[in-house]
């Protein structure tokens, strides 16, 4: 256990619908970071969060949003799902000094569009 | 734009030898440069961060070097075992004073090694 929670772990869903992926960062880190990894393909940065506020943003689709709320979990909103959106996505998490440290990353949540 | 280079090809290699791994960047002026390990379908996990002014750093048997010249880190993994077989990830960073930035890893490189 890496001390990030990713729930669920697997969500299957049909094109056009919209889903939520759940990130609990590890005790005492502020920074979250959401991950897409398609098959084959490498790691995509998608959005940082701190202390509740948005950090930084990658290559996230506008059908995606997502926030980090006072007890800092975080939430990922993917939206209008497509069948090229079914991929893994991780949250990372890291303490004040972000990458000072190294990234500890959840077990993933595998989306399957269908 | 920033560009993070590793060997796309898969690198085979017997038990008991040393697999090196490369890692090439450009555009880039990074303070710190991490390695990561990911089995597949699995989260990735942090082994070794070096610093610019750092031109080695060692964890057991894994070496790290980087090369602010070269813009290169190579990563060492000596008397390799079957169970060394995975991806690996490097991420080259930015300082800690610098918010609002998050680490991009590079594609990565598989390593096979056989008993």
């Amino acid at each position: 256990d890496s001390g990030v929670t990713q729930t669920p772990k697997h969500l299957i869903t049909a094109t056009g619908q919209r889903v939520t992926l759940r990130c609990s960062p590890r005790s005492g880190d502020l920074s979250v970071y959401w991950y897409q990894q398609s098959l084959d393909q490498g790691l995509q940065f998608l959005i940082q969060y701190y202390n509740g506020e948005e950090r930084a943003k990658g290559n996230i689709l506008e059908r995606f949003s997502a926030q980090q709320f006072p007890d800092l979990h975080s939430e990922l909103n993917l939206s209008s799902l497509e069948l090229g959106d079914s991929a893994l996505y991780f949250c990372a998490s890291s303490p004040p000094g972000g990458q000072a440290y190294g990234y500890t990353f959840g077990s993933g949540t595998r989306l399957t569009v269908v | 734009s920033q560009k993070i280079e590793q060997n796309s090809e898969a690198l085979n290699i017997q038990e008991g030898k040393t697999a090196t791994l490369t890692c090439n960047y450009t555009n880039y002026s990074p303070a710190y440069l991490q390695w990561y390990r990911q089995d597949p379908g699995r989260g990735p996990v942090f082994l070794l961060l070096i610093r610019e002014n750092e031109k080695e750093k060692r964890k057991e048997r894994l070496k790290v070097t980087f090369d602010t010249t070269l813009k290169q880190s190579l990563f060492h993994i000596t008397a390799s075992q079957p169970a060394d077989s995975a991806t690996y990830l490097c991420a080259p960073g930015k300082g800690a004073n610098q918010a609002g930035t998050a680490l991009i890893f590079g594609k990565g490189t598989t390593l096979s090694v056989s008993s």
